[in-house]
Order: structure tokens, then sequence, then C-alpha cells
């Protein structure tokens, strides 16, 4: 079975611009969450997603949201880009029932 | 509410001798905790995870950890390291309603000298 992809693993945008990312499950895993790994604040939550729905929502400013698609596979679109939101983003998907995660590679945006 | 704390960011011991990583967690209902290693420029790998049940649970590369309620501790351990287990460490908790978010560690980085 593959593992969760992300695409595109690397990505270089410049201040003020927005940015979408992409993340693939696992095939039968139909939730996925969102993290972002940072030097200064680690891992943190963003959000997750379930049957297309949001179902929860990390501390991070409305400049970040989310999609997911009737397949699964999710987008998570950043606007108005600011140099703090370099950083590694981190999907991740679950089977329903189960409380392990799959991560993907993750994306490395890099804000210049 | 959930956190975790990682004691130690960095830990070095040398090859074959005993890798102990701490984990002490608070979370507000019973806890689903977790271990993951991630090495340079890759994902998250789950090493082993406590749900229910059994309080000593062993994982893969020889990893294992034991939860221990009375001390909110969850530390992991492997009884000799090789130098292929040099990675960087998290420990994470969720809530069991609650899968799909998990609040993490800062990390530990495991060095391992030959």
């Amino acid at each position: 079975k593959a593992g969760v992809t992300q695409t595109p693993r690397y990505l270089i945008k410049t201040r003020g611009q927005q940015v979408t990312l992409s993340c693939s499950p696992i095939s039968g895993h139909r939730s996925v969450s969102w993290y972002q790994q940072t030097p200064g604040q680690g891992l943190q939550f963003l959000f997750e997603y379930f049957s297309e729905t949001q179902r929860n929502k990390g501390n991070f400013p409305g400049r970040f949201s989310g999609r997911q698609f009737s397949n699964s596979r999710s987008e998570m679109n950043v606007s108005t880009l600011e140099l703090g939101d370099s950083a590694l983003y981190l999907c991740a998907s679950t089977r329903q029932g189960s409380y392990e995660q799959y991560f993907g590679p993750g994306t490395r945006l890099t804000v210049t | 509410a959930q956190s975790v704390t990682q004691l130690g960011s960095h830990v070095s011991v040398s090859e074959g001798a005993l890798v102990l990583l701490r984990c002490n967690y608070s979370s507000s209902v019973p806890p689903y905790l977790f271990w993951y290693v991630q090495y340079p420029n890759q994902g998250l790998q789950l090493l082993l995870k406590y749900t229910t049940g059994a309080t000593l649970v062993k994982g893969i590369n020889g990893f294992e950890a034991e939860f221990k309620k009375s001390e909110t501790s969850f530390h992991l351990t492997k009884p000799s390291a090789h130098m292929s287990d040099a990675a960087e460490y998290f420990c994470a908790v969720s809530e069991n309603t609650n899968a799909g978010k998990s609040t993490f560690g800062d990390g530990t980085t495991l060095t391992v000298k030959p």
C-alpha cells in the first residue's frame, strides 16, 4: 500500500504570496491532519479533516485554511505569506477507528 | 487541554548502551500516547503507541515504553543503542475522542557514539 504523499516536496515563495500544498492519504484513510514544524515552535497542529469536513482546528490565523475532497485528498492554503511561515508542513492520515497517524515526508516551504 | 514535556533536548549514548528518553504528559481525559522518530528531511514514523490495556508496549526496532499513570510518564527505552538509532524522537498525546489531533513534545535528539 502506498504511503502518504505530499506535493510539492520543496517550495520557495515570496512574502505576500499565497501557496497551496497537497496531501494524498493512504488508500482507505478518511482523516487527514496537518501540522507545522519549525525549529522554534516545534510541531503544531493546524487542522484535521474527515469526510470533507473540518473536525478539529489548531490555533493558527485565518490565513491558514484547508479543505478535503471526496477522495480524501486534502489541500492546505496559506495566504499572504509571512517570513515566519517558513516551515516543514506535514500531513498525516488515519484510518477510521484507529489512533495511528501515518505521516507523509512533508513539504518544505521557504518564504523569502 | 493536554501537553507533553520531553526532558532533555539532546541525549548522547554510546553504541550498545541503554537508551532512555523521557516523556511526561498532561491530559484531562485518559490519554493515548505515542512515540515517533524523525530522520533528517523525512516525516515522522510511529515507533509505538499506548491506547488501553497492557502498560508496557513494544514497538519497532527494539524500542519499548511503559505507561505509568501515577507518574504521568511514558518513557522510551531500548536496551542497546545502534548507530542507526540516531535521530529525533517525539512523544505525543491525543485524546481518545480526537485521534487526528495530537500534541507533540519538543523532541529529543539522540546521538549515538561509536
